[in-house]
C-alpha cells in the first residue's frame, strides 16, 4: 500500500527566505505527483503536476521536482510572502493500469512565513 | 470558467440520518473522485468516477456509503444511517480525463451530532 511521508509537519520562517518541503512516497510505480495548497476552511489549490517522466516543474516563484526511484519529491519556494502561509500537501496517483484511480495524500506541512 | 462546486457547504445531522451530498465538476471533465479529509487521518480517496460508471468501489469505508454519477456531470455521495465518525469534510475533484491533474471543490463538512 502506497504510503506518503512529508517533512517537516510545521515550519515557520521569517518572510525573504527560501524554503524547502519535502515528500517522500513509499511505492515508486507511480503515473504522477502533485503538489496543492490548502487554506483554512476551503478546498484544495492545486500548485504543480509532475509526470513521472518529468525531472522538475516550475510556476512562479516555486519548482517542484521528482526523483521517482528514490521515492522523493521536493518543493521549493523561493523569497517567500505572508501570503504562502497556507498548508501544503503531495499527493501521489498510482500507475493504475485501469482501476482505482484515487490520489494518495500526505499528511501535509503547515506553513506559516512571519511577516 | 466556473470551478467545481459542491453542496450543501455544511450539513449538520442526527446521528442514524441519511445524507447527500452534491458535487458539480468542471464542465466536460469526464473524470470525477470524491475524497474524505478528517482531523488525524488526513486525506483519503473514496471512489472514482470515469464518465457515469465507477470501476473500484472498495474505498467506501462501509456499505452505509454510496454514490452514484448521471449524465457523466453531477455526482451524489449519500451516508446512510450516519455516524459520529462519518464527520469529516468531503471533497470532490474533476479531471480532464483520467490521469490528469485534479481540481478540487471547497467540500462539504458534514458533522453528526
Amino acid at each position: 500500500k502506497q504510503e506518503v511521508t512529508q517533512i517537516p509537519a510545521a515550519l515557520s520562517v521569517p518572510e525573504g527566505e527560501n524554503l524547502v518541503l519535502n515528500c517522500s512516497f513509499t511505492d515508486s510505480a507511480i503515473y504522477n505527483l502533485q503538489w496543492f495548497r490548502q487554506d483554512p476552511g476551503k478546498g484544495l489549490t492545486s500548485l504543480l503536476l509532475i509526470q513521472s517522466s518529468q525531472r522538475e516543474q516550475t510556476s512562479g516563484r516555486l519548482n517542484a521536482s521528482l526523483d521517482k526511484s528514490s521515492g522523493r519529491s521536493t518543493l521549493y519556494i523561493a523569497a517567500s510572502q505572508p501570503g504562502d502561509s497556507a498548508t501544503y500537501l503531495c499527493a501521489v496517483r498510482p500507475f493504475s493500469g485501469g482501476g482505482a484511480d484515487g490520489l494518495t495524500f500526505g499528511k501535509g506541512t503547515h506553513l506559516i512565513i512571519q511577516p | 470558467g466556473a470551478g467545481v462546486s459542491q453542496s450543501p457547504s455544511n450539513k449538520v445531522t442526527e446521528k442514524g440520518k441519511d445524507v447527500e451530498l452534491r458535487c458539480d465538476p468542471i464542465s466536460g471533465h469526464t473524470a470525477l473522485y470524491w475524497y474524505r479529509q478528517s482531523l488525524g487521518q488526513g486525506l483519503e480517496f473514496l471512489i472514482y468516477f470515469q464518465g457515469n460508471s465507477a470501476p473500484d468501489k472498495s474505498g467506501l469505508p462501509s456499505d452505509r456509503f454510496s454514490a452514484e454519477r448521471t449524465g457523466g456531470s453531477v455526482s451524489t455521495l449519500t451516508i446512510q444511517r450516519t455516524q459520529q465518525e462519518d464527520s469529516a469534510v468531503y471533497l470532490c475533484a474533476s479531471s480532464l480525463v483520467e490521469g490528469y491533474e485534479q481540481y478540487f471543490g471547497p467540500g462539504t463538512r458534514l458533522t453528526v451530532t
